[in-house]
C-alpha cells in the first residue's frame, strides 16, 4: 500500500552531529506534519506544511531544528548539533487537507549518545 | 502545563468486556476530538472522532462520548478483543490549530 514512509527507521548518532530524517507522504496529500514522541510522552507537534503556504514552525523546540518540503511532496527534518534530549521517535503524517484525517508513518527512532 | 491528560497509563480488560479509556482537557476552545490507536513499531492510526456539536459518535464496537461541561472525552470498546491491545491516544484541536495529544493509555485485553 502507498502509505506514509519514513527513513531511516532507526538512527544512532553521537552528540553534536547533524541528522536528516526523511518523510514520503501519501501521493496527493497537500498537508504534511512532523511530530516527536519522547519516552513516556504524547506526540509533540513540531512543524506543519500545507501546500505552498509558509510552514507553521510554532512547535520547533529550538533553532537547531529545521524542515523543508521539496516540490510539495518529500520532506526532510534536520536536527543540527544533536543533543541527548533529542532522542525520541520522530513521526511524520500527511493528510488530504488541513482538517482531514492524518495518516502516520512508522516513525524514525533517533538515539543520541 | 498539560492541556490534554490521559490519567491512566495502562488498563487491563478481560476479552469480551467493555474497555473505557478516558481523556480530560482544560481548553474549552477545543472543538474537534479524535482517538488514535498505536501498535508497537508502527505509527498511530485514526480510530474515531467527534465534533463539539455532538456528544456521541458510534462506529461498530467503538463509541466516543464527549462531555463538554466536564471537559471529558471517553472511548468505549465493546466487546473488547485481544487485537485491541495497543496504546490509545486522544488528540484535540481548536479550529485549524495543530493537534494536541495526550500521553496515551496502554490497553491490554486478556483472553
Amino acid at each position: 500500500g502507498a502509505g506514509v514512509s519514513q527513513s531511516p527507521s532507526n538512527k544512532v548518532t553521537e552528540k553534536g552531529k547533524d541528522v536528516e530524517l526523511r518523510c514520503d507522504p501519501i501521493s496527493g496529500h497537500t498537508a504534511l506534519y512532523w511530530y516527536r514522541q519522547s519516552l513516556g510522552q504524547g506526540l509533540e507537534f513540531l512543524i506543519y506544511f500545507q501546500g505552498n503556504s509558509a510552514p507553521d514552525k510554532s512547535g520547533l523546540p529550538s533553532d537547531r531544528f529545521s524542515a523543508e518540503r521539496t516540490g510539495g511532496s518529500v520532506s526532510t527534518l534536520t536536527i543540527q548539533r544533536t543533543q541527548q534530549e533529542d532522542s525520541a521517535v520522530y513521526l511524520c503524517a500527511s493528510s488530504l487537507g488541513q482538517l482531514e484525517t492524518q495518516y502516520f508513518g512508522p516513525g524514525t527512532r533517533l538515539l543520541v549518545l | 502545563d498539560q492541556q490534554v491528560k490521559q490519567n491512566s497509563p495502562s488498563l487491563s480488560v478481560q476479552e469480551g468486556r467493555i474497555s473505557i479509556l478516558n481523556c480530560d482537557y482544560t481548553n474549552s476552545m477545543f472543538d474537534y476530538f479524535l482517538w488514535y490507536k498505536k501498535y508497537p513499531a508502527e505509527g498511530p492510526t485514526f480510530l474515531i472522532s467527534i465534533s463539539s456539536i455532538k456528544d456521541k459518535n458510534e462506529d461498530g464496537r467503538f463509541t466516543v462520548f464527549l462531555n463538554k461541561s466536564a471537559k471529558h472525552l471517553s472511548l468505549h470498546i465493546v466487546p473488547s478483543q485481544p487485537g485491541d491491545s495497543a496504546v490509545y491516544f486522544c488528540a484535540l484541536r481548536s479550529g485549524n490549530t495543530p493537534l494536541v495529544f495526550g500521553k496515551g493509555t496502554r490497553l491490554s485485553v486478556i483472553a
